[in-house]
């Protein structure tokens, strides 16, 4: 069951511009959301989350909005950088599961300088 | 800043062998996880670990996999007979709380391959 879903796998940008990473989910009780970076040969670390209090989180470049009704939220990196080009990852979490996360696929993000 | 350790960082095995992957998670932090990723494919909850016993697995987890705080500094997951479709990359991550706002910290992996 793919209850988080990133239907991007690979994304490319320029330098400067905007990068829109999306994220679907199916389930309601989702309550908690971050997104992951991860570079090769490292493990996913932490970007910037959001819980569903909330419709838009801003940490600098990074900017994530949710949209509940939607079962919908979105990364914002403005503007995006060379450093940037990393796999990207949504997590999903219920207060029922605890730290239980549900990952999406991720999504390739490649920023051309 | 504090980081979790996983070793080895790349690890071959025989179909039907054990493998014990092993963490160290972040000092002071008292819950521990592992999850996977199997190539191509999104990142999958194993297990939760917390005061010396599995708090919630996944289906994933069945009875060939078991986790271990031996010494109060490592974390391992071992599998005791090993599968094909056990190869993938495995994560250990470690928190300081349960709660629902606590961001996980993860190791960099254990690239599996099971032959």
């Amino acid at each position: 069951d793919q209850q988080v879903k990133q239907n991007s796998p690979s994304l490319s940008v320029q330098e400067g511009r905007i990068s829109i990473l999306n994220c679907d989910y199916t389930n309601s009780m989702f309550d908690y959301f971050l997104w992951y970076k991860k570079y090769p040969a490292e493990g996913p670390t932490f970007l910037i989350s959001i819980s569903s209090i909330k419709d838009k989180n801003e940490d600098g470049r990074f900017t994530v909005f949710l949209n509940k009704s939607a079962k919908h939220l979105s990364l914002h990196i403005v503007p995006s950088q060379p450093g940037d080009s990393a796999v990207y990852f949504c997590a999903a979490s219920a207060t029922n599961t605890g730290n239980q996360f549900y990952f999406g696929t991720g999504t390739s993000l490649t920023v051309i300088p | 800043e504090p980081e979790v350790t996983q070793t080895p960082s790349h690890q071959v095995t025989q179909m039907g062998q054990e493998v014990i992957l092993r963490c160290v998670p972040i000092s002071n932090h008292l819950y521990f996880y592992w999850y996977r990723q199997i190539l191509g494919q999104k990142v999958e909850f194993l297990v939760s670990f917390y005061n010396n016993e599995i708090s919630e697995k996944s289906e994933i987890f069945d009875d060939q996999f078991s986790v271990e705080r031996p010494d109060g500094s490592n974390f391992t997951l071992k599998i005791r007979s090993t599968k094909l479709e056990d190869s993938a990359m495995y994560f250990c991550a470690s928190g300081s709380t349960r709660q629902i706002n606590e961001k996980l910290f993860f190791g960099s992996g254990t690239q599996l391959s099971v032959l």
